[in-house]
Protein backbone atom coordinates (compact mmCIF):
# COMPACT_ATOMS: atom_id res chain seq x y z
CA UNK A 1 0.00 0.00 0.00
CA UNK A 2 1.86 3.21 -1.25
CA UNK A 3 0.70 6.48 0.73
CA UNK A 4 0.65 9.85 -0.80
CA UNK A 5 3.20 11.39 -3.08
CA UNK A 6 3.62 15.08 -4.04
CA UNK A 7 6.04 16.10 -6.47
CA UNK A 8 7.66 18.17 -6.95
CA UNK A 9 9.54 18.62 -3.64
CA UNK A 10 10.59 22.11 -4.20
CA UNK A 11 10.33 24.55 -6.53
CA UNK A 12 10.93 28.04 -7.17
CA UNK A 13 8.64 30.15 -9.25
CA UNK A 14 8.86 34.14 -10.44
CA UNK A 15 5.77 36.39 -9.26
CA UNK A 16 3.40 36.57 -12.09
CA UNK A 17 4.35 33.03 -13.23
CA UNK A 18 2.04 29.75 -12.74
CA UNK A 19 2.40 26.98 -11.21
CA UNK A 20 1.03 22.94 -10.87
CA UNK A 21 1.51 21.02 -8.17
CA UNK A 22 0.96 17.12 -8.03
CA UNK A 23 -0.74 14.67 -5.87
CA UNK A 24 -1.21 10.81 -6.29
CA UNK A 25 -3.42 9.60 -3.08
CA UNK A 26 -3.15 6.81 -1.11
CA UNK A 27 -4.60 3.31 -2.54
CA UNK A 28 -8.39 3.43 -1.98
CA UNK A 29 -8.95 6.67 -0.93
CA UNK A 30 -11.24 9.07 -2.86
CA UNK A 31 -10.89 12.28 -1.36
CA UNK A 32 -7.89 14.60 -1.55
CA UNK A 33 -7.66 17.53 0.32
CA UNK A 34 -5.39 20.89 -0.09
CA UNK A 35 -3.66 22.48 2.36
CA UNK A 36 -1.29 25.98 2.53
CA UNK A 37 1.30 26.25 5.40
CA UNK A 38 2.75 29.34 6.08
CA UNK A 39 6.48 28.92 7.75
CA UNK A 40 5.51 28.70 11.49
CA UNK A 41 1.61 28.32 10.85
CA UNK A 42 -1.21 25.93 10.92
CA UNK A 43 -2.36 23.84 7.59
CA UNK A 44 -4.97 26.20 6.05
CA UNK A 45 -7.67 24.94 3.81
CA UNK A 46 -7.58 25.47 0.39
CA UNK A 47 -9.78 22.84 -0.95
CA UNK A 48 -11.41 19.63 -1.83
CA UNK A 49 -11.80 16.92 -3.92
CA UNK A 50 -14.28 13.98 -3.93
CA UNK A 51 -14.69 11.95 -6.63
CA UNK A 52 -13.40 14.51 -9.54
CA UNK A 53 -16.34 17.17 -7.92
CA UNK A 54 -14.77 20.09 -5.89
CA UNK A 55 -16.04 19.42 -2.85
CA UNK A 56 -15.48 22.09 -0.44
CA UNK A 57 -13.38 25.56 -0.95
CA UNK A 58 -11.41 27.71 1.84
CA UNK A 59 -10.73 31.57 1.59
CA UNK A 60 -8.59 31.08 -1.26
CA UNK A 61 -8.94 33.19 -4.35
CA UNK A 62 -10.20 31.72 -7.52
CA UNK A 63 -6.81 32.04 -9.20
CA UNK A 64 -6.56 28.63 -6.67
CA UNK A 65 -8.06 25.71 -8.97
CA UNK A 66 -7.29 22.38 -8.74
CA UNK A 67 -8.76 18.92 -10.37
CA UNK A 68 -9.25 15.34 -9.94
CA UNK A 69 -8.98 12.34 -11.81
CA UNK A 70 -10.19 9.50 -12.70
CA UNK A 71 -7.61 7.36 -10.23
CA UNK A 72 -8.18 10.00 -8.07
CA UNK A 73 -4.71 11.83 -7.87
CA UNK A 74 -5.01 15.42 -8.16
CA UNK A 75 -4.02 18.93 -9.33
CA UNK A 76 -3.34 22.25 -7.58
CA UNK A 77 -2.86 24.94 -10.07
CA UNK A 78 -2.37 28.63 -9.05
CA UNK A 79 -2.21 31.16 -11.36
CA UNK A 80 -0.67 35.04 -11.36
CA UNK A 81 1.85 33.90 -8.18
CA UNK A 82 2.11 36.52 -5.92
CA UNK A 83 5.28 36.54 -2.90
CA UNK A 84 2.76 35.66 -0.53
CA UNK A 85 2.12 32.24 -2.11
CA UNK A 86 5.58 31.16 -1.05
CA UNK A 87 4.34 28.33 1.39
CA UNK A 88 4.48 24.21 1.93
CA UNK A 89 1.49 22.78 0.11
CA UNK A 90 -0.13 19.66 1.54
CA UNK A 91 -2.06 17.62 -0.30
CA UNK A 92 -3.85 14.78 2.16
CA UNK A 93 -5.98 12.00 1.07
CA UNK A 94 -8.54 10.11 2.84
CA UNK A 95 -11.06 7.25 2.29
CA UNK A 96 -13.82 9.49 2.19
CA UNK A 97 -15.17 12.96 1.95
CA UNK A 98 -16.54 14.47 5.51
CA UNK A 99 -14.50 14.90 8.54
CA UNK A 100 -14.84 11.04 9.90
CA UNK A 101 -11.96 10.37 8.55
CA UNK A 102 -8.57 10.73 9.06
CA UNK A 103 -6.14 12.04 6.49
CA UNK A 104 -2.74 10.46 4.77
CA UNK A 105 -0.36 13.48 4.47
CA UNK A 106 1.91 13.82 1.54
CA UNK A 107 5.49 15.40 2.62
CA UNK A 108 4.31 18.51 0.88
CA UNK A 109 5.49 21.02 -2.00
CA UNK A 110 8.04 23.75 -1.06
CA UNK A 111 6.76 26.71 -3.04
CA UNK A 112 9.40 29.97 -3.30
CA UNK A 113 8.35 32.99 -5.18
CA UNK A 114 10.47 35.14 -6.04
CA UNK B 1 -14.94 29.38 10.88
CA UNK B 2 -14.23 27.52 13.83
CA UNK B 3 -10.96 26.47 14.79
CA UNK B 4 -8.32 24.58 17.33
CA UNK B 5 -6.28 26.83 19.07
CA UNK B 6 -3.53 24.83 20.67
CA UNK B 7 -2.01 25.52 24.13
CA UNK B 8 1.11 25.97 24.81
CA UNK B 9 2.51 27.55 21.73
CA UNK B 10 6.14 26.32 22.28
CA UNK B 11 6.93 23.41 25.42
CA UNK B 12 10.59 22.44 26.11
CA UNK B 13 11.03 19.05 28.32
CA UNK B 14 13.57 16.70 29.13
CA UNK B 15 13.51 13.09 28.02
CA UNK B 16 11.34 10.57 29.97
CA UNK B 17 9.17 13.43 31.44
CA UNK B 18 5.00 13.56 30.06
CA UNK B 19 4.12 16.41 27.81
CA UNK B 20 0.51 17.73 27.75
CA UNK B 21 -0.42 19.90 24.74
CA UNK B 22 -4.11 21.45 24.74
CA UNK B 23 -6.37 22.51 21.80
CA UNK B 24 -9.68 24.57 22.26
CA UNK B 25 -12.68 25.41 20.22
CA UNK B 26 -15.10 27.96 19.81
CA UNK B 27 -18.08 25.88 18.59
CA UNK B 28 -19.59 22.47 18.65
CA UNK B 29 -17.95 19.65 16.86
CA UNK B 30 -18.18 16.18 15.74
CA UNK B 31 -14.39 15.23 15.77
CA UNK B 32 -11.22 16.36 16.72
CA UNK B 33 -7.88 15.09 15.67
CA UNK B 34 -4.46 15.52 16.70
CA UNK B 35 -1.91 15.44 14.01
CA UNK B 36 2.28 15.63 14.44
CA UNK B 37 4.51 17.26 12.26
CA UNK B 38 7.82 16.70 11.93
CA UNK B 39 10.66 19.92 10.58
CA UNK B 40 7.80 21.09 8.57
CA UNK B 41 7.33 17.95 6.45
CA UNK B 42 3.78 16.28 6.26
CA UNK B 43 1.71 15.95 9.38
CA UNK B 44 1.46 12.57 10.54
CA UNK B 45 -2.46 11.13 11.95
CA UNK B 46 -2.11 10.62 15.95
CA UNK B 47 -5.74 10.09 16.94
CA UNK B 48 -9.19 11.35 16.10
CA UNK B 49 -11.82 11.13 18.65
CA UNK B 50 -15.41 11.72 18.23
CA UNK B 51 -17.72 13.98 19.97
CA UNK B 52 -19.65 11.32 22.08
CA UNK B 53 -16.30 9.88 23.33
CA UNK B 54 -13.88 11.14 26.19
CA UNK B 55 -10.95 9.53 25.82
CA UNK B 56 -8.57 7.71 23.74
CA UNK B 57 -5.13 6.52 23.99
CA UNK B 58 -2.54 4.63 21.20
CA UNK B 59 0.84 3.93 22.63
CA UNK B 60 2.10 6.06 24.65
CA UNK B 61 -0.07 8.55 23.83
CA UNK B 62 -3.73 9.36 25.29
CA UNK B 63 -6.34 12.19 24.64
CA UNK B 64 -9.25 13.30 25.71
CA UNK B 65 -12.16 15.58 25.13
CA UNK B 66 -14.67 17.51 27.21
CA UNK B 67 -17.58 18.84 25.08
CA UNK B 68 -18.55 20.86 27.59
CA UNK B 69 -15.35 23.12 28.20
CA UNK B 70 -14.87 23.09 24.23
CA UNK B 71 -11.25 21.43 25.08
CA UNK B 72 -8.99 18.29 24.22
CA UNK B 73 -5.79 17.31 25.36
CA UNK B 74 -3.12 15.70 24.44
CA UNK B 75 -0.65 13.43 26.71
CA UNK B 76 2.69 11.60 26.01
CA UNK B 77 3.97 9.60 28.44
CA UNK B 78 7.51 9.02 28.67
CA UNK B 79 8.83 11.45 25.99
CA UNK B 80 11.70 10.72 23.89
CA UNK B 81 13.83 13.03 22.05
CA UNK B 82 12.44 11.53 18.88
CA UNK B 83 8.86 12.93 20.06
CA UNK B 84 10.05 16.76 19.15
CA UNK B 85 7.70 18.30 16.37
CA UNK B 86 4.44 20.16 16.00
CA UNK B 87 1.53 19.19 17.30
CA UNK B 88 -1.91 20.10 15.96
CA UNK B 89 -5.22 19.90 16.83
CA UNK B 90 -8.11 19.55 13.84
CA UNK B 91 -11.79 20.23 14.44
CA UNK B 92 -14.45 19.80 11.91
CA UNK B 93 -15.20 23.07 9.91
CA UNK B 94 -18.60 24.50 9.97
CA UNK B 95 -20.16 21.81 7.23
CA UNK B 96 -18.61 19.11 8.57
CA UNK B 97 -16.84 18.56 5.38
CA UNK B 98 -13.40 19.42 6.09
CA UNK B 99 -10.63 19.98 8.90
CA UNK B 100 -9.67 23.12 10.27
CA UNK B 101 -6.54 23.09 11.86
CA UNK B 102 -4.71 25.26 14.54
CA UNK B 103 -1.41 27.30 14.99
CA UNK B 104 0.50 24.27 16.74
CA UNK B 105 2.31 23.41 19.88
CA UNK B 106 6.13 23.31 18.92
CA UNK B 107 7.50 20.07 21.73
CA UNK B 108 11.39 20.17 22.43
CA UNK B 109 12.25 17.17 24.14
CA UNK B 110 15.84 17.15 25.09
CA UNK B 111 18.07 14.45 26.21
Amino acid sequence: ETGVTQSPTHLIKTRGQQVTLRCSSQSGHNTVSWYQQALGQGPQFIFQYYREEENGRGNFPPRFSGLQFPNYSSELNVNALELDDSALYLCASSLGSGAGYGYTFGSGTRLTVV
Amino acid sequence: SQQGEEDPQALSIQEGENATMNCSYKTSINNLQWYRQNSGRGLVHLILIRSNEREKHSGRLRVTLDTSKKSSSLLITASRAADTASYFCATDDNYGQNFVFGPGTRLSVLP
